[in-house]
């Protein structure tokens, strides 16, 4: 059980270059969420997936695409790399079965850099 | 939109000396978790408090969540140097999907 996995760990990227970041979990969560953290901001919520076959805006969205490939799998996409997306990206699930708990379960992010 | 303010920013303490983060919330909250992020890791769920009032307790670190259910806090008793790290709440109010993180607290622990 590797709980949330993401790939890769670390990039590096030219401006304008397109990447997808990956992640997967494998505890059957509904659930998952993708954040970007930048030092003194937080966790930002960039899009999040309720279930499979859905996706959300979050609080920061311009310049990323989602896909919820299934319940397993829920990638990011930069088509077009700025240097303003140099950050870490981490990948989060939650069962979402039980509302009495929002337990977030992060993978252990991937940090890119933009140049 | 729902806010979370987290404070302090930063805290730094000599070993052995207690510390306390405050999560605020504009509104009022169905739960609140608190996270653990060791430098250059990613946060880990340390607890989540729902009742008005609840206190929790996990060996040095208790949890309180306020009777209004807006506020929470998070106190480390003697610290130590393996609580080194940043502590992020996260509040859900009822007519949102999704939790509202705080910017976090960054402790830091000088031996």
């Amino acid at each position: 059980n590797a709980g949330v996995t993401q790939t890769p760990k670390f990039q590096v990227l030219k401006t304008g270059q397109s990447m997808t970041l990956q992640c997967a979990q494998d505890m059957n969560h509904n659930s998952m969420y993708w954040y970007r953290q930048d030092p003194g901001m937080g966790l930002r919520l960039i899009y999040y997936s309720a279930s499979e076959g859905t996706t959300d805006k979050g609080e920061v969205p311009n310049g990323y695409n989602v896909s919820r490939l299934n319940k397993r799998e829920f990638s990011l996409r930069l088509e077009s790399a700025a240097p303003s997306q140099t950050s870490v990206y981490f990948c989060a699930s939650r069962a979402l079965r039980d509302t009495s708990t929002d337990t977030q379960y992060f993978g252990p992010g991937t940090r890119l850099t933009v140049l | 939109g729902q806010q979370v303010m987290q404070i302090p920013q930063y805290q730094h303490v000599q070993e052995g000396e207690d510390f306390t983060t405050y999560c605020n919330s504009s509104t009022t909250l169905s739960n609140i978790q608190w996270y653990k992020q060791r430098p250059g890791g990613h946060p880990v769920f340390l607890i989540q408090l729902v009742k008005s009032g609840e206190v929790k307790k996990q060996k040095r670190l208790t949890f309180q969540f306020g009777e209004a259910k807006k506020n929470s806090s998070l106190h480390i008793t003697a610290t130590q140097t393996t609580d080194v790290g940043t502590y992020f709440c996260a509040g859900r109010s009822g007519g949102s999907y999704i939790p509202t993180f705080g910017r976090g607290t960054s402790l830091i622990v000088h031996p």
